[in-house]
């Protein structure tokens, strides 16, 4: 099985920082990652799929790279509405999700 | 516009099974384009994928859930439902389903969900 590993668990910045979010996966997965963005209460979002492609609508603020085994996620300019728990996500070799970032206003 | 909407018992007794269904509206659950797929989240804990079915049938599973895990389609009713069996309290969780966007023959993501319903295990 296919582990992600998602660091920090939590994070708290000032709107207009910029935040980034890693993801490490157990072994190596290619670009065949997701990133999804979860709002207390709500369903999973998707924002970005094959490491590095932002879907239709998402705001150009949200960006991910990386290949192999290292990702990264990144907020270029935080804002209020991005308040939320962000999840990566593989499917090199079924499906996992790592555990989550839960990012909060300072 | 697509739309997801799950639906089934709030409350299972334990070591009974858990039954789901996902009903899909605004589109065809035939389309080659998509699979389908349920995923769950326990009371304040992260995500986990249950397995994901084609409108065809066939079906791959979550390796640490698939001795209890069926997943099966309807595309007369344009549903498809999850059945769980022998719960326990670990279970406890809401219950997404999903569509499985494939741009790329097995590149995908889960694109739309529906609202999620939250099951119960306890006696």
């Amino acid at each position: 099985d296919i582990q992600m590993t998602q660091s920090p668990s939590s994070l708290s910045a000032s709107v207009g920082d910029r935040v980034t979010i890693t993801c490490q996966a157990s072994q190596d997965i290619s670009n065949y990652l997701n990133w999804y963005q979860q709002k207390p209460g709500k369903a999973p979002k998707l924002l970005i799929y094959d490491a590095s492609n932002l879907e239709t609508g998402v705001p150009s603020r949200f960006s991910g790279s990386g290949s192999g085994t290292d990702f990264t996620f990144t907020i270029s300019s935080l804002q209020p509405e991005d308040i939320a728990t962000y999840y990566c996500q593989q499917y090199d070799n079924l499906r996992t999700f790592g555990g989550g970032t839960k990012v909060e206003i300072k | 516009q697509l739309q997801l909407q799950e639906s089934g018992p709030g409350l299972v007794k334990p070591s009974e099974t858990l039954s789901l269904t996902c009903t899909v509206s605004g589109g065809s659950i035939s389309s080659s384009s998509y699979y389908w797929g349920w995923i769950r989240q326990p009371p304040g804990k992260g995500l986990e994928w249950i397995g994901s079915i084609y409108y065809s049938g066939s079906t791959y599973y979550n390796p640490s859930l698939k001795s209890r895990v069926t997943i099966s389609v309807d595309t007369s009713k344009n549903q498809f439902s999850l059945k769980l069996s022998s719960v326990t309290a670990a279970d406890t969780a809401v219950y997404y389903c999903a569509r499985l966007r494939q741009w790329l023959r097995f590149r995908d993501a889960f694109d739309i969900w529906g609202q999620g319903t939250m099951v119960t295990v306890s006696s």
